[in-house]
């Protein structure tokens, strides 16, 4: 059974930085492409980036480009996601997904994690 | 501004056929990549509805069938169910902002 859990909800002051871990279980994780995904308040969803297996190659959206770093533990089996210089248009859930090998799609989930920014 | 466009609502009768359309362009949809469908209850995570155009994966009804043709692509839900209310995402690649794009979302009413 596959499990994505991340950490929980944070509340940030505008231009400061908030760091969200995703530990999976379940599945192999170094060869596992792990994207994170966030959502607005009744908002779509909006990709920010992804790091890849094997070689921990990351690339992010060109919108979040230079304020976003994903990063990961192998051996922990997390994933992690830096914002930095949070705004009030950053208050979202942010979601880790996997991107599996035979659907090329996201297959599993994270369950979300709240960030809020505000003074 | 999504790079997808999806109708924001559709609704239909239980036992219905409601139909979602994403439409993309040629950097996108109409480059052949992947159009996948997500469906996401309120307050939850998206799940996985449909892969790789048209393909379920195990556990999801057959009600749910998808297709795609040039730029557009669409998601039918035949049967339309009271617990088939949620919001229903397509998402593809797009080269031209060499990432992962997601419609606008829809919204799916059961009258």
């Amino acid at each position: 059974q596959v499990h994505l859990v991340q950490s929980g909800a944070e509340v940030r002051k505008p231009g400061a930085s908030v760091k969200v871990s995703c530990k999976a279980s379940g599945l192999t994780f170094s060869n596992d492409a792990i994207h994170w995904v966030r959502q607005a308040p009744g908002q779509s969803l909006e990709w920010m980036g992804w790091i890849n297996d094997g070689n921990g190659q990351r690339k992010y959206s060109q919108k979040f480009q230079g304020r976003v770093t994903i990063s990961r533990d192998t051996s922990a089996k997390i994933a992690y996601m830096e914002l930095t210089s949070l705004r009030s248009e950053d208050t979202a859930v942010y979601y880790c997904a996997r991107v599996g090998i035979r659907t090329e799609a996201f297959d599993y989930w994270g369950q979300g994690t709240l960030v809020t920014v505000s003074s | 501004q999504p790079v997808l466009t999806q109708p924001p609502s559709v609704s239909g009768a239980p036992g219905q056929t409601v139909t979602i359309s994403c439409t993309g362009s040629s950097s996108n949809i109409g480059a052949r990549y992947d159009v996948h469908w997500y469906q996401q209850l309120p307050g939850t995570a998206p799940k996985l509805l449909i892969y790789g155009d048209n393909n379920r994966p195990s556990g999801v009804p057959d009600r749910f069938s998808a297709s795609k043709t040039g730029t557009s692509a669409s998601l039918a839900i035949t049967g339309l169910q009271a617990d088939d209310e949620a919001d229903y995402y397509c998402q593809s690649y797009d080269n031209r902002w060499s990432g992962v794009v997601f419609g606008g979302g829809t919204k799916v009413t059961v009258l």
